[in-house]
């Protein structure tokens, strides 16, 4: 079993939909929670970053962790067909430098 | 302005060669990476330098040496390539040991 889960997908919505997207994990040490999206054939950017539980909202983004769960989740709202890509969760013990983990990623496909 | 670049962006070899990627940084960053990326888009962290130090070095094949000749350059070199090599090849960078990573766009590996 692998230390971070993600379903691959893909999952397809219509153009202003929300994209629900989660990880789940099980390593209890990590405390620092990353999404990145990844178009295809270009290297992953980071979209949101948050430390240990709690939400944390950008623009159309929302991400939340429960560690009690070991469970992350990224909420993309009002979405655009900009808005296909990969969605990779990463995740790490220490500070957002050292070794990260990373989900499968999710492919998304909005459609207009 | 390209903030982490890599060459080539593709590289088709025959088994057994020996070959070497290039990662340039222009962030001014202390700290750089290389992932692999399988093709089920599984990203591995397999070395990272820290102002030209080794900080990281999961468990990979001898094969692959890394070399940070400063802290802004980090190539890595394959010997004897495998099949099993093919992937994408990932640098990254970060501000320091603790900052968030910035991934290049990647080398595209095919060993025939």
């Amino acid at each position: 079993q692998k230390e971070v889960e993600q379903d691959p997908g893909p999952l397809s919505v219509p153009e202003g939909a929300i994209v629900s997207l989660n990880c789940t994990y099980s390593n209890s040490a990590f405390q620092y929670f990353m999404w990145y999206r990844q178009y295809s054939r270009k290297g992953p950017e980071l979209l949101m970053y948050t430390y240990s539980s709690g939400n944390k909202e950008d623009g159309r983004f929302t991400a939340q962790v429960d560690k009690s769960s070991k469970y992350i989740s990224l909420f993309i709202r009002d979405s655009q067909p900009s808005d296909s890509a990969t969605y990779l969760c990463a995740m790490s013990a220490g500070a957002a430098g050292n070794k990260l983990t990373f989900g499968g990623g999710t492919r998304v496909l909005v459609k207009p | 302005d390209t903030a982490v670049s890599q060459t080539p962006k593709y590289l088709v070899t025959q088994m057994g060669n020996d070959k070497s990627i290039k990662c340039e940084q222009n962030l001014g960053h202390d700290t750089m990476y290389w992932y692999k990326q399988d093709s089920k888009k599984f990203l591995k962290i397999m070395f990272s330098y820290n102002n030209k130090e080794l900080i990281i070095n999961e468990t990979v094949p001898n094969r692959f040496s890394p070399k940070s000749p400063d802290k802004a350059h980090l190539n890595l070199h394959i010997n004897s390539l495998e099949l099993g090599d093919s992937a994408v090849y990932f640098c990254a960078s970060s501000p320091t040991r603790a900052g968030t990573q910035y991934f290049g766009p990647g080398t595209r590996l095919l060993v025939l």
